[in-house]
């Protein structure tokens, strides 16, 4: 059986860093791209980052360029996602979420929160 | 960037009726070299992450009811629920995945009558 969880959210005021975790099982781990994916509370879908297999692609959606930072660890079926310089604007539940090679996600973890404020 | 447009924001529908959702995006998806349209469409109900319900425009999931199909082609998407049920009260996503940043569009929600 599949499974993402995600780890490593809470509370931090702005300007604070953050990192989240997600721990991979049921499937192999470094075959996979992996997605952040976060959504505000009662709002839509945005990409955050992406990491390749080997973590020789990466991108970032511009609104966290230059402040989060993805990375991966195969031996420890491993995903990581270190936010610096956060912003209200943050705020969201963020998903790590599976991407088969065609590039399309066809599993999702069940998410950690992350609240932005003073 | 591409960007995905959804219509409507919501939608009402009676239980055992047909609901369409509307998927546009900002240049087309369609890859010329394979003739795939690289779409996707999830579903996300109250509490839980999305599930993939279609990907390549019209290609169902394993395990999803047929009475969920993709159709279209380029830049206008639809995704059609043929027979409203109960457990079909969700928020659906499109997604391009043709080129980075992948795009969602915004969602519809879809409710009971």
């Amino acid at each position: 059986e599949v499974q993402l969880v995600e780890s490593g959210g809470g509370l931090v005021q702005p300007g604070r860093s953050l990192r989240l975790s997600c721990v991979a099982s049921g499937f192999t781990f470094d075959n996979y791209a992996i997605y952040w994916v976060r959504q505000a509370p009662g709002k839509g879908l945005e990409w955050v980052s992406g990491i390749s297999w080997n973590s020789g692609g990466i991108g970032y959606a511009d609104s966290v360029k230059g402040r989060f930072t993805i990375s991966r660890d195969n031996a420890k079926n491993s995903l990581y996602l270190q936010m610096n310089s956060l912003r209200a604007e943050d705020t969201a539940l963020y998903y790590c979420a599976k991407v088969v090679p065609a590039g399309f996600i066809d599993f999702w973890g069940q998410g950690t929160l992350v609240s932005v404020s003073s | 960037d591409i960007v995905m447009t959804q219509s409507p924001d919501s939608l009402a529908v009676s239980l055992g009726e047909r609901a369409a959702i509307n998927c546009k995006s900002s240049q087309s998806v369609l890859y010329s070299s394979n003739n795939k349209n690289y779409l996707a469409w999830y579903q996300q109900k109250p509490g839980q992450p999305p599930k993939l319900l279609i990907y390549w425009a019209s290609t169902r999931e394993s395990g999803v009811p047929d009475r969920f199909s993709g159709s279209g082609s380029g830049t206008d998407f639809t995704l059609t629920i043929s027979s409203l049920q109960a457990e079909d009260v969700a928020v659906y996503y499109c997604q391009q995945y043709y080129s980075t940043p992948p795009a969602f569009g915004g969602g519809t929600k879809v409710e009971i009558k």
